[in-house]
């Protein structure tokens, strides 16, 4: 079984400031580990993906994550926050298989203040 | 290349009613995953078809079912539709044996469902 928690259900920030947004997982295989983004009435786009390969992934938009299987963490970040940025960020979870699905976290909302 | 369209984007029933949605995947996609987005959760997995048939489900009871068509389109259906089915309903289509991890796992917009 597998799972993952966010951290903070609301991250608020300045424009221009870090963006760090937490995400634990539990796994009982080696995981493959996602960050999505939701806006407002839209579905859900994907950020970046880890697969086992470089523990460092780049996505789009300035967005960063790193795998540190010590800490049983995928944290995402942004070194400056844009207005744009403000929406809905999901950390998933799913195994090596390839008829796995993903499961979620609840999502944590990023707010970016001018 | 086409992406995941998803319809009706919004509907309204009662409870107690039948609805069905549907999801057309994305061109060169043989698989389809359903899930629902409850108001401030993460997405559920329900189920997903691949050639036509139901090969993987989370924990949604029987009244949810689905088809696949041979044009690889499904459909989500729902039976005596209860006040806690108010949701988004997102499909993703993807490559047989890639899952998420594979490229072009995709998303489409969602249908959101009012139980009122």
């Amino acid at each position: 079984a597998q799972s993952v928690t966010q951290l903070g259900s609301h991250v608020s920030v300045s424009e221009g400031a870090l963006v760090l947004l937490r995400c634990n997982y539990s796994s009982s295989v080696p995981p493959y580990l996602f960050w999505y983004v939701q806006y407002p009435n839209q579905g859900l786009q994907l950020l970046l993906k880890y697969t086992s390969a470089a523990t460092l992934v780049k996505g789009i938009n300035g967005f960063e994550a790193e795998f540190k299987k010590s800490e049983t963490s995928f944290h995402l970040t942004k070194p400056s926050a844009h207005m744009s940025d403000a929406a809905e960020y999901f950390c998933a979870v799913t195994t090596n298989s390839g008829y796995s699905t993903l499961t979620f976290g609840k999502g944590t909302m990023l707010l970016v203040s001018p | 290349e086409t992406g995941v369209t998803q319809s009706p984007t919004h509907l309204i029933k009662t409870r107690g009613q039948q609805v069905t949605l549907r999801c057309s995947s994305q061109s060169g996609h043989n698989t389809v995953s359903w899930y629902q987005q409850a108001l401030g959760q993460g997405p559920q997995f329900i189920f997903q078809y691949y050639r036509e048939e139901e090969n993987g489900r989370g924990n949604f009871p029987p009244r949810f079912s689905g088809l696949q068509f041979p044009n690889y389109s499904s459909e989500l259906n729902v039976n005596a539709l209860e006040l806690d089915d108010s949701a988004l309903y997102l499909c993703a289509s993807s490559l047989a044996g890639q899952g998420p991890s594979g490229y072009g796992y995709t998303f489409g917009s969602g249908t959101r469902l009012t139980v009122v």
